[in-house]
């Protein structure tokens, strides 16, 4: 079956100028992540969906950093006003609700870079 | 708080000999530890994950992995290393402190394996 999608795979944006990642992912999973993966760094959390409900965004380095997933499925991570130090892969994963360890499976990643 | 450590930047190791890829971690409660791979410009692909049960977890494309609680350590193994496993190798804990599966990242080990 189709694993996780995302898009655009590379943007490239001008300081100041906003952004909107896609994840697709794979379908009737209820768990949705986001990370971001710097240069030469492991993934990093953002935010967690379950479903629609955004349970944890602890991770979101600023305000700046907004992300929905309005209709349980499909998610969008979105960057106003971008700076040079967002730059960096974002990565989605999705899980299958599960009683232990459910397994996340990734996305290839956007890569974002701000010029 | 969850952490975990791969102490090794690169490993270097020829075709058909084994190769390991060294992670220890720092958890409270019971660890819940995987294995991904990155391959250029790809997301991370699961290899393996430990759960519960017996410390030694084989997964995909011949890799297997040690849980040792004693010297928290789960080091993923291979007994005959191809040119194809040159790859980036990421060990993750999973953080419950939210009550789901978040990962929390080592920084990554780089595998080369030469002909």
């Amino acid at each position: 079956g189709a694993g996780v999608s995302q898009s655009p795979r590379y943007k490239v944006a001008k300081r100041g100028q906003d952004v909107a990642l896609r994840c697709d992912p794979i379908s009737g999973h209820v768990s949705l992540f986001w990370y971001q993966q710097a240069l030469g760094q492991g993934p990093e959390f953002l935010t967690y969906f379950q479903n629609e409900a955004q349970l944890d965004k602890s991770g979101l380095p600023s305000d700046r950093f907004f992300a929905e997933r309005p209709e349980g499925s499909v998610s969008t991570l979105k960057i106003q006003r971008t700076q040079q130090e967002d730059s960096a892969v974002y990565l989605c994963a999705s899980s299958s609700r599960g009683p232990f360890g459910d397994t996340q499976y990734f996305g290839p990643g956007t890569r974002l870079t701000v010029l | 708080a969850q952490s975990v450590a791969q102490p090794e930047d690169q490993v270097n190791v020829a075709e058909g000999n084994p190769l390991t890829v060294k992670c220890t971690y720092s958890v409270s409660g019971n660890p819940y530890l995987f294995w991904y791979v990155q391959y250029p410009n790809r997301g991370l692909q699961f290899l393996l994950k430990y759960i519960t049960g017996d410390n030694l977890v084989k997964g995909s494309y011949g890799f297997e992995a040690e849980f040792n609680k004693s010297q928290t350590s789960f080091h993923l193994k291979k007994p005959s290393a191809l040119v194809s496993d040159s790859a980036l190798y990421f060990c993750a804990v999973r953080d419950m402190s939210g009550g789901y599966n978040k990962l929390i990242f080592g920084a990554g080990t780089r595998l080369a394996v030469h002909p």
